[in-house]
């Protein structure tokens, strides 16, 4: 079966860096995204990962090693917006998005 | 960027009546639209994919019967939830992928969320 595990919580400080890892099994893959989700909101796109390496964006950071099977979202100068889940989602070999259950991260002052 | 709209934001209804939900894409032709299901605290649950044109793909335990999906045109898609009870009562939420395109990638871009309360 396909499956996405990433940790069910997390909390950080303001300020500070948070890595949130992701490990997948899926059938197939087409790339790895990671997408911001406040509650109560639709999902909004951070990174694609399709290829070996760390892409980096501003504060956000993913990674990606396709032989592991493993992504890391790295989170820098951490600010209280970023209070959110942080989903994994994988695009397997018939290009539909397996999703993970979200990893919600709490920043603290 | 690319924008899709989802009217109504939220929605409250009475038990056993139907309530439709507009997925529109604003500034780009979608050939492929999704319909996901978000009950809180958990993640997005794919119901179905549908594809201008054509009848919808519904995910293993999603009654298409229930779930009336019309994907009219390029530009808008449509979830109809008919004879709704409360269970039914959780966050839709529709995606929208363009067609390939050279050197891109696969993305979705999400429409805001419609929450349904059904009493």
């Amino acid at each position: 079966g396909q499956n996405i595990d990433q940790p069910t919580e997390m909390t950080a400080t303001e300020g500070a860096i948070v890595q949130i890892n992701c490990t997948y099994q899926t059938s197939g893959f087409n790339g790895l995204f990671w997408y911001q989700q406040h509650a109560g909101e639709a999902p909004t796109f951070l990174s694609y990962n399709v290829l070996d390496g760390l892409e980096e964006k501003g504060r956000f950071s993913s990674f990606l090693s396709r032989s592991k099977g493993y992504s890391y979202l790295l989170l820098k100068e951490l600010q209280m917006k970023d209070s959110a889940s942080y989903l994994c989602a994988v695009l397997d070999s018939n290009y539909q998005l397996i999703w993970g259950a979200g990893t919600k991260l709490i920043i603290k002052p | 960027g690319a924008v899709v709209s989802q009217h109504p934001s939220w929605v409250i209804c009475k038990s056993g009546t139907s309530v439709k939900i507009e997925c529109r894409s604003l500034d780009f032709q979608a050939t492929t639209m999704f319909w996901y299901r978000q009950f809180p605290k958990q993640s997005l649950m794919l119901m179905a994919t549908s594809n201008e044109g054509s009848k919808a793909t519904y995910e293993q335990g999603v009654e298409k019967d229930k779930f009336l999906i019309n994907h009219a045109s390029l530009t808008l898609s449509t979830l109809t939830v008919t004879s709704a009870h409360p269970e039914d009562s959780s966050f839709y939420i529709c995606s929208a992928r363009r067609g390939w395109e050279v050197g891109g990638y696969n993305e979705q871009f999400f429409g805001p969320g419609t929450r349904l309360t059904v009493l």
